[in-house]
């Protein structure tokens, strides 16, 4: 079984421009998160999405950051302008939870990430 | 508010040797859910086990342990006879359960774990 896929693996870009990053959950997930990972915070939860719609945006970081769901295949999280404090490893995960109230208990699937860099 | 604290910033074994991983979480819910996970070099954090907060039992599955307890509010895992393949980054996760908002799963700073061959 395909797990979760993330595209593009590696991002590299200039200050000011637009990135995308692209994520296809595993089929039959419900719900889909997106993370970010740096040396100096660790792992940030920015948004996370229950049947396709948005439960809590509040770490993502500024409104430089979006993130849409529109099918319960596909995510993306799209920076604009992108300045350099944003290179990190954006990582999406998928879960079987159902609802929200079965957001806390049900393990999470990673996809293998996505290296930014914005110069 | 909840928290995880993973004071170990770094561990380095000689392979054989075993090795404990801390994890000290706070949360003011009655339930909640610990993880572990594993990051090893490629990237990508891979489930290890979860325990919720009324099932005290420590687990164990073949060289990997759990001890879970809640005097302490720690999820400490133990390696056993530790092998190179170890070598990754560990990160200990709390979520609660929190009926009356959604909740969500947050990660401790991690532990990188070098088991030298």
């Amino acid at each position: 079984d395909a797990g979760v896929i993330q595209s593009p693996r590696h991002e590299v870009t200039e200050m000011g421009q637009e990135v995308t990053l692209r994520c296809k959950p595993i089929s039959g997930h419900n719900s889909l998160f997106w993370y970010r990972q740096t040396m100096m915070r660790g792992l940030e939860l920015l948004i996370y999405f229950n049947n396709n719609v948005p439960i809590d945006d509040s770490g993502m970081p500024e409104d430089r950051f979006s993130a849409k769901m529109p099918n319960a295949s596909f995510s993306t999280l799209k920076i604009q302008p992108s300045e350099p404090r944003d290179s990190a490893v954006y990582f999406c995960a998928s879960s079987l939870a159902r609802d929200r109230g079965r957001l806390a208990n049900e393990k999470l699937f990673f996809g293998s990430g996505t290296q930014l860099s914005v110069l | 508010a909840q928290k995880v604290t993973q004071a170990q910033t770094e561990i380095s074994v000689v392979e054989k040797e075993d090795v404990t991983l801390d994890c000290v979480y706070e949360t003011r819910d009655t339930t909640y859910y610990l993880f572990w996970y594993k990051q090893p070099p490629s990237g990508e954090l891979v489930f290890l086990i979860r325990r919720n907060s009324f099932d005290e039992q420590n687990e164990i599955s073949g060289r990997y342990s759990w001890n879970f307890q809640k005097s302490t509010s720690s999820f400490n895992f133990t390696i056993t006879a530790s092998q190179v393949v170890d070598s990754a980054v560990y990160f200990c996760a709390l979520s609660e359960a929190g009926y009356s908002s959604a909740s969500k799963i947050i990660f401790g700073s991690g532990t990188r774990l070098s088991i030298r061959p």
